[in-house]
């Protein structure tokens, strides 16, 4: 199993402009979450998915859309990209709701 | 509001050494008490978590101790080994679904 898969690895944007974070699972877990982690500030949620075609929001939702048409992937989007969301994002699965977690490598995005 | 307060922000210790990270929350609701270890340019991985019905668990050189009445818990890493140089979250959830991670701690273990 490759576990959970982060694509890309690393990326730059332009203020305005938007893209999609890919995350893909092939463990057929139920949960998946998005995070960010930024400095001094540990992980904090951005949206979580229970099962496909359920989502809900996390601690820090504002500026993301998401979606979960599959059990496999967890696309996080970003419709207009600013300064602030220049982090490293974490996608996440679990099969016991979000207990035990497993992370996939992260995105790093910086937005100039 | 930080639900989840977790200090030292770093911590050097030396090798055979105990490494003592604490970790304070707020709600009481919350049911599940993990603990994840972050290596550079890697995802965290969980290392071992415990819930609010033990007081300690143990898992090889690294321990949990949980405190319900005071709302704290904390790891314990014996004999500190370089190769435990990490950072390192507690973290705590509860059925709601949401998972609130401390600011974490930086872990360096001197040879």
């Amino acid at each position: 199993n490759a576990g959970v898969t982060q694509t890309p690895k690393f990326q730059v944007l332009k203020t305005g402009q938007s893209m999609t974070l890919q995350c893909a699972q092939d463990m057929n877990h139920e949960y998946m979450s998005w995070y960010r982690q930024d400095p001094g500030m540990g992980l904090r949620l951005i949206h979580y998915s229970v099962g496909a075609g359920i989502t809900d929001q996390g601690e820090v939702p504002n500026g993301y859309n998401v979606s979960r048409s599959t059990t496999e992937d967890f696309p996080l989007r970003l419709l207009s990209a600013a300064p602030s969301q220049t982090s490293v994002y974490f996608c996440a699965s679990s099969n016991q709701g979000l207990y035990e977690q497993y992370f996939g490598p992260g995105t790093r995005l910086t937005v100039t | 509001q930080q639900q989840v307060k977790q200090s030292p922000q770093s911590l050097i210790v030396q090798k055979g050494g105990i490494s003592i990270i604490n970790c304070a929350y707020e709600n009481t609701a919350f049911d599940y008490f993990p603990w994840y270890q972050q290596f550079p340019g890697k995802g965290p991985a969980l290392l071992i978590a415990i819930r609010p019905d033990v007081s300690e668990k143990k898992e090889g050189r690294f321990t949990i101790s949980f405190n319900k009445s005071a709302k704290q818990f904390s790891l314990h890493i014996m004999d500190s080994q370089p190769g435990d140089s990490a950072t390192y979250f507690c973290a705590a959830t509860s059925n709601t679904g949401k998972l609130i991670f401390g600011q974490g701690t930086t872990l360096q273990v001197k040879p």
